[in-house]
């Protein structure tokens, strides 16, 4: 079982549509967690950091479920420019030589 | 210009061949890092240099070398090249803070014949 798992996708949505993904992690000494978003054949880039109570930048909202140790990024009114494949990325002890990245998870927007 | 940037950005090399990647950065960060990304997997460590003087290996350092010549330049070797060394490699920096972003290079794409 991998340390980190998403589902891969894709999720086709249209213009405007909430779309909402989860990310699972079987670690439960995990201690920092992110969404990174990778554009097709580019460099993944921080999307937002995910804090126990929840956090919202903008269209994005982020969540965290200790207890069932899953992720959620929730993207509101969604453009053609969310395209992309959205990374979940777990620290086992907090440091950046232990990050665990999943997969990703692929969002189209659709016009 | 970008503040990681990785060169070659595209390398075709073959089966046994040394091949060194190059990473360079201009964001006066400590710690750089060098991942493989490959199709259905997340992306993994290879290795990992907190100071010029530190190297540290990753999850995946087997076949692999790197060279921590200066704060800004990091470069990763594969002394005998082999085709599932075939992936993407992405070289990164951060600074010290507990949520500090990764800042990644573009990328080099490696196929190994």
């Amino acid at each position: 079982r991998k340390e980190v798992e998403q589902d891969p996708g894709p999720f086709n949505v249209p213009e405007g549509a909430t779309v909402a993904f989860n990310c699972t992690y079987s670690n439960s000494a995990s201690q920092s967690f992110f969404w990174y978003r990778q554009d097709c054949r580019k460099e993944p880039k921080l999307l937002m950091s995910v804090y126990s109570s929840g956090n919202e930048d903008g269209r994005f909202t982020a969540q965290l479920n200790r207890a069932s140790q899953y992720i959620s990024l929730l993207i509101r009114d969604s453009k053609l420019s969310d395209s992309a494949t959205y990374l979940c990325v777990v620290s086992r002890s907090g440091g950046y030589n232990k990050l665990i990245f999943g997969a990703g998870t692929r969002l189209a927007v659709h016009p | 210009d970008a503040d990681v940037t990785q060169t070659p950005r595209n390398r075709i090399t073959k089966t046994g061949k040394r091949i060194m990647l190059e990473c360079s950065q201009t964001k006066g960060h400590d710690r750089m890092y060098w991942y493989r990304q490959d199709p259905g997997l997340g992306l993994r460590l290879i290795y990992y240099s907190f100071d010029v003087k530190d190297i540290n290996k990753g999850e995946i350092s087997d076949g692999y070398s790197v060279s921590r010549q200066a704060q800004a330049k990091f470069s990763l070797s594969l002394e005998s090249a082999i085709p599932n060394q075939t992936a993407l490699y992405f070289c990164a920096t951060s600074g010290g803070g507990p949520n500090s972003p990764l800042h990644f290079g573009n990328g080099t794409r490696l196929t190994v014949t």
